[in-house]
This record gives structure tokens, sequence and C-alpha cells, in this order.
């Protein structure tokens, strides 16, 4: 696509549900990233996949919180048992590959995750 | 580690004004540096970013910045500010991920 996709865009749910967030890269992006955005946190790098594997998934913040990616394209992260202080946007984003110094990435426009 | 501050969480300039973001840097290397913007409800988009080469790099909609070794610094200005450029503003550096200031909210005033 032309962008990356993030879906939902908009999410509400009950402390305690699970749910799962989906983000579409662009078409033959090879690294994509998941960030999370929150009053008081500021953008917080979460996990980085290359490919279908997670190299660096020293963002997550619990083992609540887990991500994968299949065929090297879509990925869903999801969030067990949410708690009231996982309410954030989740943004995604891509870049071509991902080398030790620059790249740059792609941002989608971000899942907004309400926990009430 | 690698890590940027940006002075001022809110910014306010009137209509036609100069626009300075603050931005300084803390790195063992050379960073890569970025300035992002964020509309509401929007995503972030690349404004511009400094590498290599050239200190004072040119971005989208008029922004500009110049990395300042010296300062250790990457201010984001803009000569004539419009309103549409009302938005929150991150810098970063990057070395794999994306590591982000806390960003500045830059309000204009007509």
């Amino acid at each position: 696509g032309a962008g990356v996709s993030q879906s939902p865009s908009n999410k509400v749910t009950e402390k305690g549900k699970d749910v799962e967030l989906r983000c579409d890269p662009i078409s033959g992006h090879t690294a994509l990233y998941w960030y999370r955005q929150s009053l008081g946190q500021g953008l917080e790098f979460l996990i980085y996949f290359q490919g279908n594997s997670a190299p660096d998934k020293s963002g997550l913040p619990s083992d609540r919180f887990s991500a994968e990616r299949t065929g090297g394209s879509v990925s869903t992260l999801t969030i067990q048992r949410t708690q009231q202080e996982d309410s954030a946007v989740y943004l995604c984003a891509s870049s071509l590959h991902r080398t030790s110094t620059y790249n740059e990435q792609f941002f989608g426009p971000g899942t907004r995750l309400t926990v009430l | 580690a690698q890590s940027v501050t940006q002075l001022g969480s809110h910014v306010s300039v009137s209509e036609g004004a100069l626009v300075l973001l603050r931005c300084n840097y803390s790195s063992s290397v050379p960073p890569y540096l970025f300035w992002y913007v964020q509309y509401p409800n929007q995503g972030l988009q690349l404004l511009l970013k400094y590498t290599t080469g050239a200190t004072l790099v040119k971005g989208i909609n008029g922004f500009e910045a110049e990395f300042k070794k010296s300062e250790t610094s990457f201010h984001l200005t803009k000569p004539s500010a419009h309103m549409s450029d009302a938005a929150e503003y991150f810098c970063a550096v990057i070395r794999g991920k994306l590591t982000f200031g806390t960003g500045t909210r830059l309000t204009i005033i007509p």
C-alpha cells in the first residue's frame, strides 16, 4: 500500500481483556517497529522485527505484551489482561531494512487504546 | 547511550514570527538526528534528518535545522510561522531504534 496502516484506529476495552492491534507495513519494507505514546512517558520503543524475527524486544513493558509478524509483512501486537496503564496510542513504523546506523522509518496513524 | 532533550514542552509564537524549537543530544558517537511532526490524531511525519555531510538541513514545509557539534544541538527553525504549523514536534536520535525527546507542542497565535 501507499503507507503504513494500522487497525483498529480506536479500541476501547475493559480491564482484564486481551486486545490485538494490527500493523500493515509498506510493501517491501523488511523492518517493522512498534512504539507506544502515552501521557507522561512520551514515545517509547517496544519491539523491532527484521523479517519475521524479533531481535530486539527490549521495550516490551511486561510479559503481558507480545508481538508476532508473519510472512515478513503484517504484525500483530497483543496485550493480555489489559490494565489501565496500558492506555496509550500504539504506533507502528516500517523501514526498508535495518542497518546498524540509520534508516528512515515511516509511521502509521496509530491505534488509540483505552482501557476502562 | 544516546538521548535527546527538548527544551520547552509548549511553545507559542505569533503567525509570521520565527519558530525555534530546541533539541540537544547526547551521544558517544556521531548521531543521526531527526525531527518529526505529529498533527492531531495522526501518526508521525518526518520533517528532516541529519546523517552526514552538510550541517544545515532543509526539510518539508519550510523547516530547517542545523547540526552544531560544539553545542550538541539540533534546533528546528522556520522563518515565518503559519497556522498550519500547529502540531507536536519530536526530536529523535537513532541507532537502530529511534529514541525520542519528550516533544514540544507548538501553538500559533493568529
